[in-house]
């Protein structure tokens, strides 16, 4: 079984800030993790994906987040967090071992201060 | 492409009434998904869809219906509504054997 827990449920930085997002997962099969961003009054869109191979995935709008078994941790980050990026974003975990079932954390709103 | 489209954006029903929410996809993805989503909750999965005419349960199934007789279409059906319905419901699809879902806008329904 998969389950996702989102550390934060709103996060505050200042516009040219890092952005981290904090997302711990368990799964008792090697996992497929994603992250997914929702601008307001909008559907989900993906932001990267974590399959297999490299566990620092770049995604869009300058985001990544890195795998990290040990820690059974995914976060997510930006270096440099601009107006643009407040939204929420959800983190999603996927088992390997086929099927389709994604479960998904309770999100993480960003704010940004200018 | 329009990706994946939803109808109505809004609604608001009486408790009782009944509605179908539609979804349509234009990528041919084989996997279609219908979702609920409320404030702090994240996403709670009502139905899926593997293919034409194959559907099955998801977590919180009761009170709602689907069926899936094209690739595109996957409308979900709410019967005897309840103020317990009221919440953003969002249609996803994916390709089989591909990871990530794509969804729809959205549909906001209140239930009073």
């Amino acid at each position: 079984a998969q389950s996702v827990t989102q550390l934060g449920s709103h996060v505050s930085v200042s516009e040219g800030a890092l952005v981290l997002l904090r997302c711990n997962y368990s799964s008792s099969v090697p996992p497929y993790l994603f992250w997914y961003v929702q601008y307001p009054n909008q559907g989900l869109q993906l932001l990267l994906k974590y399959t297999t191979g490299a566990t620092l995935v770049k995604g869009i709008n300058g985001f990544e987040a890195e795998f990290k078994k040990s820690e059974t941790s995914f976060h997510l980050t930006k270096p440099s967090a601009h107006m643009s990026d407040a939204a929420e974003y959800f983190c999603a975990v996927r088992a390997n071992t086929g099927g389709f079932k994604t479960i998904f954390g309770a999100g993480t709103r960003l704010f940004v201060k200018a | 492409n329009a990706g994946v489209t939803q109808t109505p954006k809004f609604r608001i029903l009486k408790i009782g009434q009944s509605m179908t929410l539609q979804c349509t996809q234009d990528m041919n993805h084989n996997y279609m998904y219908w979702y609920r989503q409320d404030p702090g909750m994240g996403l709670k999965l009502i139905y899926y869809s593997v293919g034409a005419g194959i559907t099955d349960k998801g977590e919180v199934p009761n009170g709602y219906n689907v069926s899936r007789s094209t690739t595109e279409d996957f409308p979900l059906r709410l019967e005897l509504a309840a103020p317990s319905q009221t919440s953003v419901y969002f249609c996803a699809s994916s390709r089989q054997g591909a990871y990530e879902q794509y969804f729809g806008p959205g549909t906001r329904l209140t239930v009073t």
